[in-house]
C-alpha cells in the first residue's frame, strides 16, 4: 500500500515570495503523482501531475513539482505567490500497475498575506 | 459545462434519520468515488465504482451505502447516521485510463457538508 506525507499542516508567506510544500510518499512499486488544490468552499482540482519523463512539472497558475525518486518526494514550488493562492494543496499517489486507489496527503493550507 | 454536481450543499439532520446525498456528473466518466473531508485527516475514501453495478469499499465504508444503477449517478446513502458522520462529503469522478484503471485526474464536486445531531 501506498502513503503519503505533507509535512507542514499550515505554511504563510507573504505576496511575492517564493514558497515551496513538501510531499513525500512511501511504496514498494512505482507510482503516479498528483497536486491537487482547494479554494475556500470548493471542490478540489487538479493542479498538475507526474505520470512519466521529465521529472520537473509545470501546472496551473505557475506552480510547478519536482519528483525526485531517491529521496521518495514531490514537493510544490511556486517562485512568486499571489494573495489568491490562499488555498489548501494535498499530494496525491497512486501505483501504476493495476488498479490503485488514489491515496491523498492530509494537506498543507497556504496562508498568503500581503 | 462539464462538472459533477452534489446536492444537498448543506444538511443538518438527526440521529437515525436516513439519508442520501446525489451526485451526478455529465462527463461520461466510468469511474465515481466518494470521499470525506474531516481537519487533521485529509480526504478518506468511501466507496468507489468502476462501472454501473460495480462498486467496493473505499479506506472507511462503515455506515454508508452506494449504489451505480446508471452511468451519471452515484448517491451515497447513510441508513442510519451518527455524529461521528458529521463531515464534508466530496463525490469525484474521471474516465477511465490504459489498463481500466482510473488515471488520477478526479474531477470533484462542490462538496456536501452533513451535520448530524
Amino acid at each position: 500500500a501506498q502513503s503519503v506525507t505533507q509535512l507542514d499542516s499550515q505554511v504563510p508567506v507573504f505576496e511575492e515570495a517564493p514558497v515551496e510544500l513538501r510531499c513525500n510518499y512511501s511504496s514498494s512499486v512505482s507510482v503516479y503523482l498528483f497536486w491537487y488544490v482547494q479554494y475556500p468552499n470548493q471542490g478540489l482540482q487538479l493542479l498538475l501531475k507526474y505520470l512519466s519523463g521529465s521529472t520537473l512539472v509545470k501546472g496551473i497558475n505557475g506552480f510547478e513539482a519536482e519528483f525526485n525518486k531517491s529521496q521518495t518526494s514531490f514537493h510544490l514550488r511556486k517562485p512568486s505567490v499571489h494573495i489568491s493562492d490562499t488555498a489548501e494543496y494535498f499530494c496525491a499517489v497512486r501505483t501504476r500497475s493495476g488498479y490503485s486507489t488514489l491515496t491523498f496527503g492530509k494537506g498543507t493550507m497556504l496562508l498568503v498575506s500581503p | 459545462e462539464a462538472q459533477v454536481t452534489q446536492n444537498p450543499r448543506y444538511l443538518i439532520t438527526v440521529t437515525g434519520k436516513k439519508l442520501t446525498v446525489t451526485c451526478s456528473q455529465n462527463m461520461n466518466h466510468e469511474y465515481m468515488s466518494w470521499y470525506r473531508q474531516d481537519p487533521g485527516l485529509g480526504l478518506r475514501q468511501i466507496y468507489y465504482s468502476m462501472n454501473v453495478e460495480v462498486t467496493d469499499k473505499g479506506d472507511v465504508p462503515e455506515g454508508y451505502k452506494v449504489s451505480r444503477k446508471e452511468k451519471r449517478n452515484f448517491p451515497l446513502i447513510l441508513e442510519s447516521p451518527s455524529p461521528n458522520q458529521t463531515s464534508l462529503y466530496f463525490c469525484a469522478s474521471s474516465s477511465l485510463g490504459g489498463d481500466f484503471t482510473p488515471p488520477g485526474e478526479l474531477f470533484f464536486g462542490e462538496g456536501s457538508r452533513l451535520t448530524v445531531l
